[in-house]
């Protein structure tokens, strides 16, 4: 079936350093890959996301890339800050639904 | 623009019995998606409903039904309760049929079966 799978599971990061979220899904057919931030005790907030038409994306410290060969794509945060640490969710987009990756709980350092 | 509302926010039911759990879409919303968050892992699709009508499912039991109303908000029943539903329940809402665009969640209800 569909599956996302979504490394590393924890990453702590000094602040002002960079932060790399890699994800790689098993769909074909996905065309649309969100990314969203979840904080405690809160539903996860869109950040981003990407389409299967575009390589890269860019939005202020946050970017996205997208391999559809490879089916990977990959969060890339610059310029970390103390407000970042939360979990962070890859998903796919397959059949109407999302299929989310199991997490990254990011923990930036001041 | 209130956003995607959920409620209750927090449950706690007995172990056999039923909830109903409630969401609002976004304003100009039309399609309402269901998940299931158990602690430390990502959302499971439960099912999504369009025009009033159940389009996707996932792999959850028939004990899980929903329903949308010509308003475009929906309701998730639980029946006959297990310990193993306590989780964290979304519901989140898309624009355009829901196809291939962005989902925006609610705050979610967090459900204790004890």
């Amino acid at each position: 079936g569909e599956n996302v799978e979504q490394h590393p599971s924890t990453l702590s990061v000094q602040e002002g350093d960079s932060a790399v979220i890699k994800c790689t899904y098993s769909d074909s057919a996905s065309n649309y890959f969100p990314w969203y931030k979840q904080e405690l005790g809160k539903g996860p907030q869109l950040i981003i996301d990407i389409r299967s038409n575009v390589g890269e994306k860019k939005d202020q410290r946050i970017a996205v890339t997208l391999n559809k060969t490879a089916k990977h794509f990959s969060l890339h945060i610059t310029e970390t800050q103390p407000e970042d640490s939360a979990v962070y969710f890859c998903a796919a987009i397959s059949s109407y639904k999302l299929i989310f990756g199991s997490g990254t709980r990011l923990l930036v350092r001041p | 623009d209130a956003g995607v509302t959920q409620s209750p926010t927090h449950l706690i039911k007995t172990r056999g019995q039923q909830v109903t759990l409630r969401c609002s879409p976004k304003s100009g919303h039309d399609t309402v998606s269901w998940y299931q968050q158990a602690l430390g892992q990502g959302p499971q699709f439960i099912f999504q409903y369009y025009e009033e009508e159940e389009r996707q499912r996932g792999n959850f039991p028939d004990r899980f039904s929903g329903h949308q109303f010509p308003n475009y908000s929906s309701e998730l029943n639980v029946n006959a309760l297990l310990l193993g539903d306590s989780a964290l329940y979304l519901c989140a809402s898309s624009g355009d049929r829901g196809w291939n665009t962005e989902a925006f969640f609610g705050q979610g209800t967090r459900l204790t079966v004890v």
